[in-house]
């Protein structure tokens, strides 16, 4: 079972900030917490990782609690084409690289 | 970053026969996993295709319903056997390197497979 967990559904106006919260309360030390989504019908695509520090990439900004029990990815200025299912895995450090995945949150954006 | 294509991207398929989805990476890579997502649902790991060897699978998931290949280091293929209407999903293929964690995934299209 998924480790994490998120909000089934949310909804951001076009041009704004969404803002997408995950619980996840028994991450490990060594565990990083990563962001996908999946746009309807495509595979899911990469968006974020970070392990304790803050991080930012050209999609998104990922803001981890200092207790790295919840982290929220913040999407600047959603646009249409971001409505997806948005996915929080936790990933350990060690070789084995299967991901969990929960149910995730369906992010509508609105014109 | 590695780029996956699955193939076919999607198949109407009998009842009672077999499906194999292709899956090739651009680039050599450590790991490759195959995901089923049924409808409306998350995804699911199927197993871990091994280069070389026999494929790791998730409790669920025998081998002899999802046969699984990896001759090298950039292709996998996965064969849904007797099929049936339960079988249609779509099926993703994935691949990354260990990386400590530090490492993302990639995945394929998906091959949307429906079972009649």
């Amino acid at each position: 079972d998924a480790k994490t967990t998120q909000p089934t559904s949310m909804d951001c106006a076009e041009g704004r900030a969404a803002n997408l919260p995950c619980n996840h309360s028994t991450i490990s030390g060594n565990e990083y917490v990563y962001w996908y989504r999946q746009i309807h019908s495509q595979g899911p695509q990469y968006i974020i990782h970070g392990l304790k520090n803050n991080e930012t990439n050209e999609m998104a900004s990922l803001i981890i609690t200092e207790d790295r029990k919840s982290s929220t990815l913040i999407l600047p200025h959603a646009t249409l084409r971001d409505t997806a299912v948005y996915y929080c895995i936790e990933v350990g450090a060690g070789n084995n690289r299967k991901l969990i995945w929960g149910l995730g949150t369906s992010l509508a954006v609105n014109p | 970053s590695a780029v996956i294509s699955q193939k076919p991207s999607r198949d109407i398929c009998q009842r009672g026969t077999s499906l194999t989805i292709q899956c090739q990476v651009d680039s050599q890579v450590t790991m490759m996993f195959w995901y089923r997502q049924q409808p409306g649902q998350s995804l699911t790991l199927i197993a871990t295709a091994n280069q070389g060897s026999e494929a790791t699978y998730e409790s669920g998931f025998v081998i002899d319903k999802f046969p699984i290949s990896r001759p090298n280091l950039t292709f996998s293929t996965l064969t849904v056997s007797n099929m049936s209407p339960e079988d249609s999903s779509i099926y993703l293929c994935s691949a990354t390197e260990p990386g400590g964690g530090n490492t993302e995934a990639f995945f394929g299209q998906g091959t949307r497979l429906t079972v009649v």
